[in-house]
């Protein structure tokens, strides 16, 4: 059964070094998510692509995340530098466009990252 | 400001009663609203959209009403078992967007 995977699922590394978080679409799906989750702020979006393309990142820091969507198979989201506020839980999610409406999203396992 | 609201505080039921959980929202005009359900450790899983021309949607045991004119969704859950315990998300889009915006969610047990 079609499922969003990502990579790693757990993640602890020190402050200043780059993360990147892999993630695969289900296949035929032509949206793109990525969301970040803290107690705090709850589920909050950082960045999505249709068609590979990155239609809006304004929910993404600029000056330390970069997300891409170097083939349709595969979307990733990088951290760098990476602070002690970046930790959290990291979620993709994918989902088709259809006659111009989104419908439901699927989201895969999530990555928790842990920066000390 | 845009703000979606949801009951932090968690629902505890009873099992076979009907939960009821709600989501407000404020300065949005969705197009769809959606309810997803989350289990510790896992992501979201969507459960039910409800259109805004929609004033309500059923699916098994889940039914989903939507209110724009009160700007509020109420989510049910007919006799309500153990297993639905988890945390219960809703989130909407609105009118030439295609991202979600989330509740923060209420956390359901129901006791057997």
């Amino acid at each position: 059964d079609a499922r969003v995977t990502q990579t790693p699922r757990h993640k602890v590394t020190e402050m200043g070094q780059e993360v990147t978080m892999r993630c695969q679409p289900i296949l035929g799906h032509n949206t793109v998510f990525w969301y970040r989750q803290t107690m705090m702020q709850g589920l909050e979006l950082l960045a999505y692509f249709r068609n590979r393309a990155p239609l809006d990142d304004s929910g993404m820091p600029k000056d330390r995340f970069s997300a891409e969507m170097p083939d349709a198979t595969l979307a990733t989201l990088k951290i760098q530098p990476s602070e002690p506020r970046d930790s959290a839980v990291y979620f993709c999610a994918s989902g088709l466009v259809l006659a111009g409406e989104l419908y439901e999203q699927y989201f895969g396992p999530g990555t928790r990252l842990t920066v000390t | 400001s845009q703000k979606i609201e949801q009951n932090s505080e968690a629902l505890n039921i009873q099992e076979g009663k009907t939960a009821t959980l709600t989501c407000n929202y404020t300065n949005y005009s969705p197009a769809y609203l959606q309810w997803y359900r989350q289990d510790p450790g896992r992501g979201p899983v969507f459960l039910l959209l409800i259109r805004e021309n929609e004033k309500e949607k059923r699916k098994e045991r889940l039914k989903v009403t939507f209110d724009t004119t009160l700007k509020q969704s109420l989510f049910h859950i007919t006799a309500s078992q153990p297993a639905d315990s988890a945390t219960y998300l809703c989130a909407l889009t609105e009118a030439g967007r295609r991202a979600l915006t989330f509740g923060s969610g209420t956390r359901l047990q129901v006791q057997p």
